[in-house]
């Protein structure tokens, strides 16, 4: 069966520094992989999605992604974070057999000042 | 504005007593789910449906139903609550009939079941 592995629980970075969100998967043929973001109090919002081509994908708020078939990795990076990118980020791969999302477990991250 | 909405965002209820949770989105979208959120858990897919009357089950579909009787509605119905069911709900949309659409979230409905 398919899944999803955010090995990083909490991750704190200072505000300014640089920021790797790790997301490993299992998958099918085809990975569709995503990145969603849940700001406190809120629903989630799609960040990016890859489904093929380019490994590197960009999304909004200045983060992107690269898929690594040979690590079965979609890690999410930033170059610089702001206070507003305090969250919890959810990984999710969509299943083979019905292309619904299979979700990990998320990662808070905290900023520090 | 574009928005899938829930209500109520916050419920305290009993167990056993009855309850429905409406979600509505004013995109014209296909595609409705409800997921339920646990700490440690991420997201669970509890129904979905890929349209008007058309509606399957998820991960977790035990002790809720749903129904999808306009497009725009997919009220989350709980015939007899259980603690275990005390937890975080979402609601989403998208425009296709199939989950690798963009999904847009409501607010989420906090419910605990005492």
């Amino acid at each position: 069966a398919q899944s999803v592995t955010q090995p990083d629980i909490h991750i704190t970075v200072s505000e300014g520094a640089s920021l790797e969100l790790r997301c490993n998967y299992s998958y099918g043929a085809t990975p569709y992989l995503f990145w969603y973001v849940q700001s406190p109090g809120q629903g989630l919002q799609l960040l990016l999605k890859y489904f093929s081509g380019d490994t590197l994908v960009q999304g909004i708020k200045g983060f992107e992604a690269e898929f690594k078939r040979s690590q079965s990795s979609f890690n999410l990076r930033k170059p610089s974070v702001h206070w507003s990118d305090a969250a919890e980020y959810f990984c999710a791969v969509a299943q083979d057999s019905n292309y619904q999302l299979i979700w990990g477990a998320g990662t808070k991250l905290i900023i520090k000042p | 504005e574009a928005q899938v909405t829930q209500n109520p965002r916050y419920l305290i209820t009993v167990t056993g007593k009855k309850l429905t949770v409406t979600c509505s989105q004013n995109m014209n979208h296909e595609y409705m789910s409800w997921y339920r959120q646990d700490p440690g858990l991420g997201l669970r897919q509890i129904y979905y449906s890929m349209n008007v009357e058309v509606t399957d089950k998820g991960d977790v579909p035990e002790g809720y139903k749903v129904s999808r009787k306009e497009k725009r509605n997919f009220p989350l119905i709980l015939e007899s609550p259980s603690p275990n069911q005390t937890s975080l709900y979402f609601c989403a949309s998208s425009l296709g009939a199939r989950g690798l659409e963009t999904q847009y979230f409501g607010p989420g409905t906090r419910l605990l079941v005492l």
